[in-house]
């Protein structure tokens, strides 16, 4: 069945320095890819996704990045914050099932100030 | 615009009872997920409700039941209820059937004793 891996399970830095969090995913036909920050007690909130026709895209201080050919895709951010720090979830999905959206299990990040 | 709402934020129930949980959308969202997220694990996809007719389904026992009504809230069931049970249920809400990002509300934290 579909899959998402995501590793690190936890990252910590620096103020200022940059994080990068790794996923893959199984289903070939996944086709977009979300990225959502969850903070203790709330719900996950979405802040960047990435469509399969695209390679690349960026917001401010985050980016992420999407290999079809290997599975891969990635969230950088850069000049990370004290704020920065929560659980970050990849996702991955496609057009069928209702466009149902598969998470990995989580990379918790802490920013050190 | 409100965001989604989910009633009750907290629930102890014992093992055997039957629960439901409930989600307003956010408001012109006429599409939504509930997904189980147990404590340091990313949210497990139930089920998708799409203009009242469930579309898309995870891996969970016919027990878990929902409902979407006309104005596009919506209801989790569940029956029998197990230890395993226990999790935060986030309800996520989207516009239409095409494939983008949820929004998610802060859940309800269920405890089976």
């Amino acid at each position: 069945g579909e899959n998402v891996e995501q590793h690190p399970s936890t990252l910590s830095v620096q103020e200022g320095d940059s994080a990068v969090i790794k996923c893959t995913y199984s289903d070939s036909a996944s086709n977009y890819f979300p990225w959502y920050k969850q903070e203790l007690g709330k719900g996950p909130q979405l802040i960047i996704d990435i469509r399969s026709n695209v390679g690349e895209k960026k917001d401010q201080r985050i980016a992420v990045t999407l290999n079809k050919t290997a599975k891969h895709f990635s969230l950088h951010i850069t000049e990370t914050q004290p704020e920065d720090s929560a659980v970050y979830f990849c996702a991955a999905s496609g057009d069928t099932g209702g466009f149902k959206t598969i998470f990995g299990a989580g990379t918790r990040l802490f920013v050190k100030a | 615009e409100t965001g989604v709402t989910q009633s009750p934020t907290h629930l102890i129930k014992t093992r055997g009872q039957q629960v439901t949980l409930r989600c307003s959308s956010q408001s012109g969202h006429n599409t939504v997920s509930w997904y189980q997220q147990a404590l340091g694990q990313g949210p497990q996809f139930i089920f998708q409700y799409y203009r009242e007719e469930e579309n898309g389904r995870g891996n969970f026992p016919p027990r878990f039941s929902g409902l979407q009504f006309p104005n596009y809230s919506s209801e989790l069931n569940v029956n029998a209820l197990e230890l395993d049970d226990s999790a935060l249920y986030l309800c996520a809400s989207r516009r239409g059937s095409t494939n983008y990002g949820y929004t998610f509300g802060s859940g309800t934290r269920l405890t089976v004793v």
